[in-house]
Parts: structure tokens; C-alpha cells; sequence
């Protein structure tokens, strides 16, 4: 079974300047998360989509950062403008849903420098 | 609101010795919990989760971990460490009835040869 796939692996900007990540759930899978993770620090959930809806988006800094699963299978998440402290690793999580017992599968992540 | 606390940011075990990495949450009613392992430059992969039931659970790799609802813990465990264990390990807390999965700081594992 392939896994969670996420491109690109790595990006560099300047500030201001904007940046979109891709991600393509396992196979199946109705639910996907959208994860950042600064240095030295755990995930922190930004979105989750159930399907093509939004079901948890309270942490997305929605002034800058934008999220779209339009058919239900790949996303994209935007950054415009960028920051620096949005310098971190991104990571894409899908799960099989159930009832908050289903396992996160996650992807490699793409890890974005803002200079 | 849910949280996780990993009090130890480094653990250093010697090769062939067991191994503990400790983790502390805090949920207002039942806890799903979550054990991930992260190698540089990789996503996180998944070891283990107690959901309910047997209070020790295991998973992936020879690892274990003990669900203690008294001290709200969920330790990590191996009874024989290998070097290739040496990565960073995340503990993860979801309250039942949510969405959210939070995660602690993360510990990075040392297996020493």
C-alpha cells in the first residue's frame, strides 16, 4: 500500500513572497490533516478535512494560510505572504475515520525555509 | 483542553539495555493515546495506541507502552534497546469525542553502542 506522498520535499523563499504545498492521502482515506512543525517542537494540527469538507480549522492563521481538497483525494495548502517564523517542516496526515480511535498515517513533510 | 508532556528532551541508553520514555497527559474525559517515531528528515510513523482494554499494549518494533490512568501516563518501553532506535519519539493525546490530536515536544531517543 503506498504511503501519505508530499511534494515538494523542500522549499526555500524570501519573505513575503507565497508558496503551496501538495499532499496525496493513502488510497481510502476520507480524512486528512494538515501538520507544522517548527524546530524542536511537536505537530500542531492547522486543518483537518473530512472528505472535501473542513471539519477542524482553529489553529490555520487563516490571514495568510489557506487549505483546499477539492474532490475529496489530493490538498494543497498556501502561504501568502510568507513569514519567517512559518519556517518549519509541513506534514500530511490521512487516516481511515472512525470515531477518534483511527491511526494518522503521515507523509515526509516539506521542509520550508523563509529567508 | 488537551495536552501531552514529555518531560525528558534527550534519553541516552547504553545498547541491549531496556529503554523508558515518559509521557504525561491531561484530558478532561477518556484519553486516546498515540506513540510516533520520527527519523531526521522523515514523517512520523506510528508505533502504538491504547484506544481501551489491556492496559499494556504493544506495537511496532518490540516496543510497548503502559496505559496508567491513576498518574495519567503512557510510558514507552523496549526491554533491549538497539542503536537503530536512536530517533525522536512523539507521545500523542486525543480526547474522545475530538477531533484533535496534540502531541508533545517530542524526546530524542540515544542508544549508545
Amino acid at each position: 500500500e503506498a504511503g501519505v506522498a508530499q511534494s515538494p520535499r523542500y522549499k526555500i523563499i524570501e519573505k513575503r513572497q507565497s508558496v503551496a504545498f501538495w499532499c496525496n492521502p493513502i488510497s481510502g482515506h476520507a480524512t486528512l490533516y494538515w501538520y507544522q512543525q517548527i524546530l524542536g517542537q511537536g505537530p500542531k494540527l492547522l486543518i483537518q478535512f473530512q472528505n472535501n469538507g473542513v471539519v477542524d480549522d482553529s489553529q490555520l492563521p487563516k490571514d495568510r494560510f489557506s487549505a483546499e481538497r477539492l474532490k475529496g483525494v489530493d490538498s494543497t495548502l498556501k502561504i501568502q505572504p510568507a513569514k519567517l517564523e512559518d519556517s518549519a517542516v509541513y506534514l500530511c496526515a490521512s487516516s481511515h475515520p472512525t470515531s477518534g480511535t483511527d491511526t494518522q498515517y503521515f507523509g515526509p513533510g516539506t521542509r520550508l525555509t523563509v529567508l | 483542553a488537551q495536552s501531552v508532556a514529555q518531560p525528558e528532551d534527550q534519553v541516552n541508553v547504553a545498547e541491549g539495555n531496556p529503554l523508558t520514555v515518559k509521557c504525561t497527559y491531561s484530558v478532561s474525559g477518556n484519553p486516546y493515546l498515540f506513540w510516533y517515531v520520527q527519523y531526521p528528515n522523515r514523517g512520523l510513523q506510528f508505533l502504538l495506541k491504547y484506544i481501551t482494554g489491556d492496559n499494556l499494549v504493544k506495537g511496532s518494533y518490540g516496543f510497548e507502552a503502559e496505559f496508567n490512568k491513576s498518574q495519567t501516563s503512557f510510558h514507552l518501553k523496549k526491554p533491549s534497546a538497539l542503536v537503530s532506535d536512536s530517533a525522536l519519539y512523539f507521545c500523542g493525546v486525543r480526547e474522545a469525542g475530538s477531533y484533535q490530536l496534540t502531541f508533545g515536544k517530542g524526546t530524542k531517543l540515544s542508544v549508545i553502542p
